[in-house]
């Protein structure tokens, strides 16, 4: 298994401003996902952050909104930029080991954008 | 079509009943399927995990696998109240490194 953890937990944001989520991970994993989840729905994978390389960003998702960080295997940035309040939702950082391994979610970051 | 359909209920059961949760899925190549269960305002936390068919059993809980059929089930027997959560079913294939997540089902267990 893998603990991972998330910071902050939770925010309250301004509408053009930037909140950088941060994801830790007690072992080295190979992949790192970014979801978002809206309220009552279910996970919508952002993009793929794998130590070394770019991320990989699913449809309707840009880099320039999403930037993410994966400076080593044990942690990642997911930057939220030029806010608004259709960006208010649970983003959850989720890992897995090798590619055959199941797949670790975090807590979670709570972002609510006025 | 989604590639995995999950009814996402609510689902209202009284303490001590029999649930049964199910999804279906489109994709043949699929091998790996988990269940997860979410409580509210948590992260999803790994409930089963199986590769390929057949069962698998953990405490009151069992996940089938019925590849011939596309159809997966996650059982939980003596329902408690701490079991109402949100449960995903989520699947992968071999060699995919994208996991599939079904919408979730909303599970009530009144006491």
């Amino acid at each position: 298994s893998a603990v991972i953890s998330q910071k902050p937990s939770r925010d309250i944001c301004q509408r053009g401003t930037s909140l950088t989520i941060q994801c830790q991970v007690d072992s080295q994993v190979t992949m790192m996902f970014w979801y978002r989840q809206q309220p009552g729905q279910s996970l919508t994978l952002i993009a793929t952050a794998n130590q070394g390389s770019e991320a990989t960003y699913e449809s309707g998702f840009v880099i320039d909104k999403f930037p993410i960080s994966r400076p080593n295997l044990t942690f990642s940035t997911l930057t939220v930029s030029n806010m608004s309040p259709e960006d208010s939702s649970i983003y959850l950082c989720s890992v897995r080991k090798q590619e055959a391994d199941t797949q670790y979610f975090g807590p979670g970051t709570r972002l609510t954008v006025l | 079509q989604k590639e995995v359909e999950q009814d996402p209920g609510p689902l209202s059961v009284p303490e001590g009943a029999i649930v049964s949760l199910n999804c279906t899925y489109s994709n043949s190549a699929f091998q790996y399927f988990m269940w997860y269960r979410q409580y509210s305002r948590k992260g999803p936390e790994l409930l089963m995990y199986t590769y390929s068919s057949g069962n698998k059993e953990d405490g009151r809980f069992t996940a089938q696998v019925d590849k011939s059929s596309k159809y997966i089930s996650l059982f939980i027997r003596d329902s408690q109240p701490s079991d109402s959560a949100t449960y995903l079913c989520a699947m992968r294939d071999t060699g995919g490194f994208k996991t599939i997540f079904g919408a979730g089902t909303r599970l009530f267990v009144k006491a």
